[in-house]
């Protein structure tokens, strides 16, 4: 799986909207986009993925550039439950049922 | 709906001691992951299951890793002579079928820490 590059950590404040960015610049046109978090102390959560265009989900939005070489994971409000490691990870369209690749992510703290 | 379990949540083991991790993964889910957790850092992939079949073992840092799902459900990750190094959060995860856009389910993990 191609390699992603992320903040190492964000601050933001509650009620907010967050912005976290990934850059994936050797991504391959059979890449999809997936978007892993993990709240203090659980196992990772999936949170959202795409391909080409932008998805909305009831957690979350992501945002995809129309080169695909970077993606934006939005949290429209930021609540405290969100602090977490946030994880952008590709994975190959019909790789079979590859494992995930986790990188380091971006901690995200979020302030009351 | 029940999620990923994993046994137990918290071990301690001393150096030597051999110990055993279980997962039971969402009903009829086919694919089971482990992933080895250190401090700061993101999971780690040690192995991955497709029914009882070990598909690849490629992760497992050493012989004394081992890790068995006898009839496609339980899995057991077995850790033998533990170390220090060991140390770790062991997550086991899930999926229902084959393919990358199928969601793959983690449990909490089971904390152990070799003293």
């Amino acid at each position: 799986d191609a390699k992603t590059t992320q903040p190492n950590s964000m601050e933001s404040n509650e009620e907010e909207p967050v912005h976290l960015p990934c850059n994936h610049s050797t991504i391959s046109g059979t890449d999809y986009i997936h978007w892993y978090r993990q709240l203090p102390s659980q196992g990772p959560e999936y949170v959202i993925h795409g391909l080409t265009s932008n998805v909305n989900n009831r957690m979350a939005s992501l945002a995809i550039a129309e080169d695909r070489k970077s993606s934006t994971l939005i949290l429209h409000r930021a609540t405290l439950r969100d602090a977490a490691v946030y994880y952008c990870i590709l994975r190959q369209v019909d790789s079979g049922n590859t494992p995930l690749v986790f990188g380091k992510g971006t901690r995200l703290s979020v302030i009351a | 709906g029940a999620g990923v379990s994993q046994s137990p949540r918290y071990k301690v083991a001393k150096r030597g001691q051999d110990v055993a991790l279980r997962c039971d993964p969402i009903s009829g889910h086919v694919s089971l992951f482990w992933y080895q957790q250190a401090l700061g850092q993101g999971p780690e992939f040690l192995t991955y299951f497709q029914n009882e079949a070990q598909l690849d073992k490629s992760g497992l840092p050493s012989d004394r890793f081992f890790a068995e799902r006898p009839e496609g459900s339980v899995s057991t990750l077995k850790i033998q002579r533990t170390q220090q190094e060991d140390s770790a959060v062991y997550l086991c995860a899930s999926s229902l079928g084959w393919g990358s856009g199928n969601t793959i389910y983690f449990g909490e993990g089971s904390w152990l820490t070799v003293v």
